[in-house]
């Protein structure tokens, strides 16, 4: 059992390219989330989805947009990279029985 | 809304030495609580979580939380510190009244542990 996978490990991009980050869970899980991880401010959600074909917006949502056409996968896409978006980017996953939520082991994102 | 508070950017404990790392809460409705650890270049691991019941809480490594209701705090406590547990922690919040179908968490800034042979 894989749990949650995540790719690339890490990319440096250049500003202004277009990037899509995967995440794939095999838990069936019916709740997927995005996170970004900063240095002194924690984890801040981007994108969540409670359900496959739904999805919401998080705390820092400006220059990302997702989709989930199914229940394993959420990718999560930078239209138009920006440095500012250099981050460690998280997927999590979440079943409304168990509450918490499992976490990917990343992607490091660098934009140039 | 809900809001997470961790005061300390970093604890530094002597090995063998009990370490507690705070965390205070801010929900509408009762709190689901959780905590969680993160090692270098890692994805986060689940400790431990309060969502109803006994107050005192144990989770994976020999760490254990305490639910204070009336002081809105979950902090994080371990009897006898490892080197091996110096690690980046989080604690996190869901407001069970934040709506059906809402499963999101908020996290605390994060709390770095030392543990100092």
């Amino acid at each position: 059992i894989a749990g949650i996978t995540q790719a690339p490990t890490s990319q440096i991009l250049a500003a202004g390219r277009r990037m899509t980050l995967r995440c794939t869970q095999d838990m069936r899980h019916n709740a997927m989330y995005w996170y970004r991880q900063d240095l002194g401010l924690g984890l801040r959600l981007i994108h969540y989805s409670n359900t496959a074909g739904t999805t919401g917006k998080g705390e820092v949502p400006d220059g990302y947009s997702v989709s989930r056409a199914n229940t394993d996968d959420f990718p999560l896409t930078l239209a138009s990279a920006v440095p500012s978006q250099t981050s460690v980017y998280f997927c999590a996953s979440s079943d409304s029985r168990v509450h918490e939520q499992f976490f990917g082991p990343g992607t490091r994102l660098t934009v140039l | 809304a809900q809001s997470v508070a961790q005061p300390e950017d970093q604890v530094n404990v002597a090995e063998g030495n009990p370490l507690t790392v705070k965390c205070t809460y801010s929900v509408s409705g009762n709190p689901y609580l959780f905590w969680y650890v993160q090692y270098p270049n890692r994805g986060l691991q689940f400790l431990l979580k309060y969502i109803t019941g006994d107050n005192l809480v144990k989770g994976s490594y020999g760490f254990e939380a305490e639910f204070n209701k009336s002081q809105t705090s979950f902090h994080l406590k371990k009897p006898s510190a490892l080197v091996s547990d110096s690690a980046l922690y989080f604690c996190a919040v869901r407001d069970v009244g934040s709506g059906a179908g809402s499963y999101q968490l908020t996290f605390g800034k994060g709390t770095k542990l030392s543990v100092i042979p």
